[in-house]
């Protein structure tokens, strides 16, 4: 079964760190790009980063960029997202998502997400 | 950036009847890059349509998308019970998401 598993959420104080995980399983990880993708209580979908399949490619949102580090482990099949500087308004579930599977085309649909894990930014 | 917006932002109706979903673009999406996903409560997004008309696997066919350029459409033919959701189109040249349109029974 294709499947992303998030992991690493909870709740950290403004200023704080975490590091999410999102473990891979049932197809060719290191084949396909990857995106982060968030979703504040009550609000919609926002994108947030990706990474291609060999990691040597990331883009971020403005809203994130130079806090929020995207990185893989193509072995481990695992994808992460080191959040430093945190803030109020980075509270929200975050999702892993799968993107293209070709390595010199990031214009693709999601088509697998996982569960999401929260993260909650409060003192 | 191109900016997507959707409308309307809550549509309410009942199980059986045609649901029409729109999603405009602030400027022309390069090559049909426009998805629709659909998320119900408590639950990830699920593909439902990429490149503006194309259905994602196992996606029944009640689900159909069309448009081009900067005016998209969801269409739902007949809504089962299990279609009452928020749906939100996104165009994945820079990946923005639309605000959501929400369907529910009326």
């Amino acid at each position: 079964e294709v499947q992303l598993v998030e992991s690493g959420g909870g709740l950290v104080q403004p200023g704080g760190s975490l590091r999410l995980s999102c473990a891979a399983s049932g197809f060719t990880f290191s084949s396909y790009w990857m995106h982060w993708v968030r979703q504040a209580p009550g609000k919609g979908l926002v994108w947030v980063s990706r990474i291609n399949s060999d990691g040597s490619s990331t883009s971020y949102a403005d809203s994130v960029k130079g806090r929020f580090t995207i990185s893989r482990d193509n072995a481990k099949n695992t994808l992460y997202l080191q959040m430093n500087s945190l803030r109020a308004e980075d509270t929200a579930v975050y999702y892993c998502a799968r993107g293209s599977p070709y390595s010199g085309y990031d214009y693709y649909a999601f088509d697998i997400w996982g569960q999401g894990t929260m993260v909650t930014v409060s003192s | 950036e191109i900016v997507l917006t959707q409308s309307p932002g809550t549509l309410s109706l009942s199980p059986g009847e045609r649901a029409t979903l729109s999603c405009r673009a602030s400027q022309s999406v390069s090559s049909n890059y426009l998805a629709w996903y659909q998320q119900k409560p408590g639950q990830a997004p699920r593909l439902l349509i990429y490149g503006a008309s194309s259905r994602a696997t196992d996606i029944p066919d009640r689900f159909s998308g069309s448009g081009s350029g900067t005016d998209f459409t969801l269409t739902i033919s007949r809504l089962e019970p299990e279609d009452f959701a928020v749906y939100y189109c996104q165009q994945y040249g820079s990946f923005t998401f639309g605000p959501g349109t929400k369907v529910d029974i009326k």
